[in-house]
Parts: C-alpha cells; sequence; structure tokens
C-alpha cells in the first residue's frame, strides 16, 4: 500500500482566515514533505520532516505554519494568506529519513486544491 | 547543482501512436530517475523508476532506461490510449545527499481518439 491521503480535496479561504491542511500516511515513513504546485509548473518544496522534526524550510514565509503530530500526521497551518498563495498543495512520504542518504522515493496524495479570495 | 531538461511540450498524439518524451539530466553523483504522472486535477503518482545505470522500469506498458553514457532517462509507451493523457514529470534524487527531488518542468500529453 503506497496511500498517502489529504484533506481536504478543495479549500477557499479570505485572506483573514485560518484554516488548516491534513496529509496522513500509514506506510510506516520517516519522512514527510509539504510541496505547492502552481499551474503547469512542477511542485515546489515547502518543508521536509523527518521523524517529527522539522529539517528543511525552503524559506517559506510564516504565514505558512506546518505541524507533524506524530510520524503518520502532518499539518499545515494557514494564516493572512495572499491570493497569489492559490495553488495545490501536496503532501508526500518517503521511507528514509531525510538527509539519511541512500535511494529513496516519494510517494505523494491527491493534494488540496487552495483557492484565497 | 543537479538538474533535469524534458521535452518541451505540448504533445499531442493519436491513439496508439508511439510515444517518446525526452528526459535528460545533470548531476555530479549517481541520481535515482523518476517518472511521475499527474492526471487532470490530481496529484502525482510515480509511473516508474531506476535506481542505476542500464537498469529499466517498467508500469503500465510505459518504459524507461537509465542511460549514464547520455545522461538520458527517455519515457517511451508503444501504443497510447486517451486515458494516458496527462501530464508527465521526469525527476531525480541523489541518494549521496539529502534525497531531494529535482523536477523538469513536466510535458503535457493529449492524446486524441
Amino acid at each position: 500500500d503506497t496511500e498517502v491521503t489529504q484533506t481536504p480535496k478543495h479549500l477557499v479561504m479570505g485572506m483573514t482566515n485560518k484554516k488548516s491542511l491534513k496529509c496522513e500516511q500509514h506506510m510506516g515513513h520517516r519522512a514527510m514533505y509539504w510541496y505547492k504546485q502552481k499551474a503547469k509548473k512542477p511542485p515546489e518544496l515547502m518543508f521536509v520532516y523527518s521523524y517529527e522534526k522539522l529539517s528543511i524550510n525552503e524559506s517559506v514565509p510564516s504565514r505558512f505554519s506546518p505541524e507533524c503530530p506524530n510520524s503518520s500526521l502532518l499539518n499545515l497551518h494557514l494564516h493572512a494568506l495572499q491570493p497569489e498563495d492559490s495553488a495545490l498543495y501536496l503532501c508526500a512520504s518517503s521511507q528514509l529519513l531525510y538527509g539519511q542518504g541512500g535511494s529513496d522515493t516519494q510517494y505523494f496524495g491527491p493534494g488540496t486544491r487552495l483557492t484565497v479570495l | 547543482g543537479d538538474s533535469v531538461t524534458q521535452m518541451e511540450g505540448p504533445v499531442t498524439l493519436s491513439e496508439e501512436a508511439f510515444l517518446t518524451i525526452n528526459c535528460t539530466y545533470t548531476a555530479t553523483g549517481y541520481p535515482s530517475l523518476f517518472w511521475y504522472v499527474q492526471y487532470p486535477g490530481e496529484g502525482l503518482q510515480l509511473l516508474l523508476k531506476a535506481t542505476k545505470a542500464d537498469d529499466k522500469g517498467s508500469n503500465k506498458g510505459f518504459e524507461a532506461t537509465y542511460r549514464k553514457e547520455t545522461t538520458s532517462f527517455h519515457l517511451e509507451k508503444g501504443s497510447v490510449q486517451v486515458s494516458d493523457s496527462a501530464v508527465y514529470f521526469c525527476a531525480l534524487s541523489d541518494p549521496e545527499g539529502a534525497q531531494k527531488l529535482v523536477f523538469g518542468q513536466g510535458t503535457r500529453l493529449t492524446i486524441n481518439p
């Protein structure tokens, strides 16, 4: 089973709202990722968690706040977003600890389509 | 740094045509190579992968061979179907480094009946 689930599938929010995106995997993977994908572009890495610890923050604005409550769950808290933050937000997971080295494969969820009004 | 270059799209073919999507890479080490597919309105799905030179990845009739001498990982399918219409991303990760995925720009494929 290589399933990563994400909720909600679609989200519309105003610039003053606070919302959260959720991601879950039950593959025993040790690393989890958040990506942002704009239309007709490849995904851009935002954050990486290894064993519930933040390993990478790719200079993401503080209005995006990640959280990893346990090794199977990953949240992305959203606050005071801008219209240009509208995008598809993808979660992924992989077996190895980030930076551990070795051949690894990332498995992606279906994404959350976010629209900021 | 590492990079991936894909053939520019969009690519439009008729059903049952032969497909090739070119992908070349630049990497200092010996990367693992991947093809991901993204159907309309969906996330990325792993299509196939190869982890060392001369490995052939295959899935759903698609194939790609890791060619170290030409630093290429071209995606091929002998007979495409309308359901293959999607965006295809070539990607690499460096096993010696932090396993960060480096994506190509993506190739949009449309198959007409």
